[in-house]
């Protein structure tokens, strides 16, 4: 079975433009998070979706920082306008039944200039 | 969610076992243990679980003691390719309120040396 799938692996912008971050979750997971990673902080959760609905968005760091999961398959974190202090690896996660542990993606390495 | 204490760095020979420890007094009766690890540029990986009895499985082992305040993460014959952070997790089961969402520290870097 294919894993979390994200994309781009790797995004560099200038500061001031939207980016947009896609996420795959494994077929069959009703459950979907962004984290977000840095040396400074380490691996943050940004938010997490239950059956395509926004639960909680309380580490989304401020109204520049939107995700949307419009159906099952598919997700993003949208950033607009980027910052150079956004910089960092995101990752997404999916989770299938209550008894089963979070999958990650491999990261979208971004950098705003 | 409680907290866990984690060596910062730990080495390791290859083919030898590599226990890696991990504090939680103050977790509670409906709080499970999971580790993850994350190797260089790679997103994290679940390890194992566990609630309060031992688990193995094929990647690692997991005891925790009797009162559930400490566990221990065994790789029974590490190799290279097990360089990485790990990190000791608790929480709540999905369920009750909760959606799983895990909380990461900043975990142990094991460097498993030739």
């Amino acid at each position: 079975d294919a894993g979390v799938i994200q994309s781009p692996r790797h995004e560099v912008t200038e500061m001031g433009q939207e980016v947009t971050l896609r996420c795959k979750p494994i077929s069959g997971h009703n459950s979907l998070f962004w984290y977000r990673q840095t040396m400074m902080r380490g691996l943050e959760l940004l938010i997490y979706f239950n059956n395509n609905v926004p639960i909680d968005d309380s580490g989304m760091p401020e109204d520049r920082f939107s995700a949307k999961m419009p159906n099952a398959s598919f997700s993003t974190l949208k950033i607009q306008p980027s910052e150079p202090r956004d910089s960092a690896v995101y990752f997404c996660a999916s989770k299938g039944r209550v008894d089963q542990p979070q999958h990650f993606g491999d990261g979208t390495r971004l950098s705003i200039l | 969610d409680a907290k866990t204490t984690q060596p910062t760095s730990m080495d390791c020979a290859e083919g030898r076992a590599a226990n890696l420890p991990c504090n939680h007094s103050t977790i509670s009766g409906n709080e499970y243990v999971y580790w993850y690890r994350q190797i260089h540029s790679q997103g994290p990986q679940y390890i194992i679980h566990g609630l309060k009895n031992n688990e193995t499985n094929e990647m690692a082992s997991l005891i925790i003691t009797e009162d559930r305040k400490s566990s221990t993460l065994i790789l029974p014959h590490a190799t290279l390719r097990d360089t990485a952070v790990y990190y000791c997790i608790v929480r709540v089961a999905h369920g009750s309120g909760n959606t799983g969402k895990l909380i990461f520290g900043q975990g142990t870097t094991l460097q498993v040396k030739p």
